[in-house]
């Protein structure tokens, strides 16, 4: 079974601090995704990444910044915290190739629910 | 600009019954389309999808429907059960474009007994 598993499930920072979310996956997949869950908004689309070292913007990418040193990993980097970066936040992971797996689908870790105060 | 809309924020079913949810969207470059369920403080589960190439994929008391001139797809679940009372999010890929997902805003199911 897929495994996309995330460093916190709940977590509680300070505005201006630096926050670190962490993301591994287990099923050697290519592709890499974070994306931040509000109400009202669904699920929007932060950055992505198809490969090591390399990293695209999605649709919200304002704030935060990602890195990809190994495949398995992907972390995603609040510079300085908001107020507004208060919310849950998932990683995601998918394969490049069709195996087992639906082409494009998604497995999802199980989020973090980050606090800015 | 959302281009995958699911305009009912909620849905509310009896046990048993049909479920049918509900999404549109707007850019015909759209060659795949996913169902996922998510229950709260969990990540998003893949539920079903399918290929702009059909227009009906079923698999157990799930059914998507694709009316690419409408540009509209459905979800049919038959028969409800409580355990489905989760929010159901669609989501759309764009041909070409990579493995990046376009997600709607997500439809609350209820199933009451």
């Amino acid at each position: 079974d897929v495994k996309v598993t995330q460093s916190s499930r709940y977590l509680v920072k300070r505005t201006g601090e630096k926050v670190f979310l962490e993301c591994v996956q287990d099923m050697d997949h290519e592709n890499m995704f974070w994306y931040r869950q509000d109400p009202g908004l669904g699920l929007r689309l932060i950055y992505f990444s198809y490969d090591v070292k390399m990293k695209e913007k999605g649709d919200i990418p304002e704030g935060y910044s990602v890195s990809r040193e190994k495949k398995e990993r992907f972390s995603l980097i609040l510079e300085s915290a908001s107020t507004n970066q208060t919310s849950m936040y998932l990683c995601a992971s998918s394969p490049s190739r069709q195996g087992r797996s639906n082409l494009y689908e998604q497995y999802f870790g199980p989020g973090t629910r980050l606090t800015v105060t | 600009d959302q281009q995958v809309k699911q305009n009912s924020p909620s849905l509310s079913v009896q046990e048993g019954r049909i479920s049918i949810l509900n999404c549109d969207y707007t850019n015909s470059m759209f060659d795949y389309f996913l169902w996922y369920k998510k229950y709260p403080a969990e990540g998003p589960t893949f539920l079903i999808s399918i290929s702009s190439i059909k227009d009906k994929n079923e698999d157990g008391r799930f059914t998507v429907f694709l009316n690419k001139s409408a540009k509209h797809l459905s979800l049919h679940i038959v028969p409800s059960q409580p355990g489905d009372s989760a929010v159901y999010f669609c989501a759309a890929r764009i041909v070409n474009s990579g493995y990046a997902l376009n997600f709607g805003k997500g439809t609350s199911l209820l199933v009451t007994p």
